[in-house]
């Protein structure tokens, strides 16, 4: 069965640091890919998708992630982190045709003044 | 564009009461429709999704059930509300592709 592994479930940066959180996928057939971004108390926003038409990935918010298959990765970056980023970001997984999305687990991402 | 409504946004309950959660579409047509759980330390759980008009998938068995009355109305029920129903609730919609946009959410506390 299809997984995806955020690894670190909470991330700290300084304001203005880069931005990184991980995002590992298992499947023989690279899926669709989503970053969602969630606010406390709201629902799931979503950040920037993989559809196979480029391996980078620009999103809202400045944020961008890249494809890579020889790595199973979909990792998600910002060069510079502000305080409105701090939120928890999800990682999920799509298989052509199907209804489920498989979830990571989540990172809360934590930024210091 | 299309918007996603859910109604209440919090709701305190007792055990043993009944349950009516309300996720509406906006500005499309033939969405399929989705009922997500998020537990505390639990994830995002599918429990119900729908494809058209009286048509539910149940995801995982349990002490509710879903209905979808109209096109762009999804509706999530229980007769009898037990503890471990707590949680926050999102509803979902997708029109082709494969990216589902998600609902602001319910949060429902059962005492």
């Amino acid at each position: 069965a299809q997984s995806v592994t955020q690894l670190g479930s909470h991330v700290s940066v300084s304001e203005g640091a880069l931005v990184l959180l991980r995002c590992n996928y298992s499947s023989s057939v690279p899926p669709y890919l989503f970053w969602y971004v969630q606010y406390p108390n709201q629902g799931l926003q979503l950040l920037l998708k993989y559809t196979s038409a480029a391996t980078l990935v620009k999103g809202i918010n400045g944020f961008e992630a890249e494809f890579k298959k020889s790595e199973t990765s979909f990792h998600l970056t910002k060069p510079s982190a502000h305080m409105s980023d701090a939120a928890e970001y999800f990682c999920v997984a799509s298989q052509g045709g199907s209804e489920k999305l498989v979830f990571g687990k989540g990172t809360k991402l934590t930024v210091n003044p | 564009s299309q918007t996603i409504h859910q109604w209440p946004a919090t709701l305190v309950q007792p055990v043993g009461s009944p349950l009516s959660l309300e996720c509406t579409v906006e500005g499309t047509s033939n969405p399929n429709l989705y009922w997500y759980r998020q537990a505390a330390g639990r994830g995002l759980q599918l429990l119900f999704y729908s494809v058209g008009i009286g048509q539910i998938s149940s995801e995982v068995p349990q002490n509710l059930s879903a209905s979808r009355p109209q096109d762009r109305q999804f509706i999530l029920s229980s007769k009898k509300l037990l503890l471990s129903d707590s949680g926050f609730y999102l509803c979902a919609w997708k029109t082709g592709g494969e990216t589902q946009y998600f609902g602001p959410g319910t949060r429902l506390l059962v005492l």
